[in-house]
């Protein structure tokens, strides 16, 4: 079966802490991506990454930096956590090329700003 | 830029009614339509997918048909069930694009 993981199901921290949310994903898959979910809002892309080493920013980057070190690893590190950045992000990854749209994605990553 | 609307929720039905969920787009050319599924506690999963318009994406009792010229993809199911809670998601891509468009969702309940 096809997985992404997504290490942290839940985590509180304080404003201005440096928060590292990690996602590995075993389907050899080159696109990874990381969306946050808020109600009302849907799913928005943060950054998203189609190789190693390789990032783009989504529609909402600000806040945020990426990191692909290894093709099935890709993090998402908030420098200094904000309570607006308090929401539930979501990894997904895909096949190169984008195939016919269908991302995979972890369970999700609730985060908490105090 | 690409969008992707939904009707607003929360939607609330009996067992074995008729559910549709509707989904209108904007967007240049010719791209291609999903829907997507999140149980509760879960990821979201692919539910159904058109790639070109009038085709017609099913799965697990679901349906939804790419009208281009209403820029519509309206997800309908004849008999819901209570295992059918959950949030429905619409989005779009363009073929070959590395990234999808997601409207804001839809939370459904279904009572037994």
């Amino acid at each position: 079966d096809v997985k992404v993981t997504q290490s942290s199901r839940y985590l509180v921290k304080r404003t201005g802490e440096k928060v590292f949310l990690e996602c590995v994903q075993d389907m050899d898959h080159e696109n990874m991506f990381w969306y946050r979910q808020d109600p009302g809002l849907g799913l928005r892309l943060i950054y998203f990454s189609y190789d190693v080493k390789m990032k783009e920013k989504g529609d909402i980057p600000e806040g945020y930096s990426v990191s692909r070190e290894k093709k099935e690893r890709f993090s998402l590190i908030l420098e200094s956590a904000s309570t607006n950045q308090t929401s539930m992000y979501l990894c997904a990854s895909s096949l190169a090329g984008g195939g016919y749209g269908e991302l995979f994605f972890g369970e999700g990553s609730r985060l908490t700003v105090l | 830029g690409d969008s992707v609307t939904q009707m607003e929720g929360p939607v609330t039905l009996s067992e074995e009614a008729f559910l549709t969920i509707n989904c209108t787009y904007t967007a240049t050319g010719y791209p291609s339509l999903f829907w997507y599924v999140q149980y509760p506690g879960e990821g979201l999963q692919l539910l159904l997918k058109a790639t070109k318009a009038d085709d017609k994406g099913s799965n697990k009792g679901f349906e939804a048909t790419y009208r281009k010229e209403t820029t519509s993809f309206h997800l309908e199911k004849g008999s819901v069930q209570v295992s059918d809670s959950a949030v429905y998601f619409c989005a779009l891509s363009h073929q070959g694009a590395q990234k999808l468009v997601f409207g804001q969702g839809t939370r459904l309940t279904i009572n037994p």
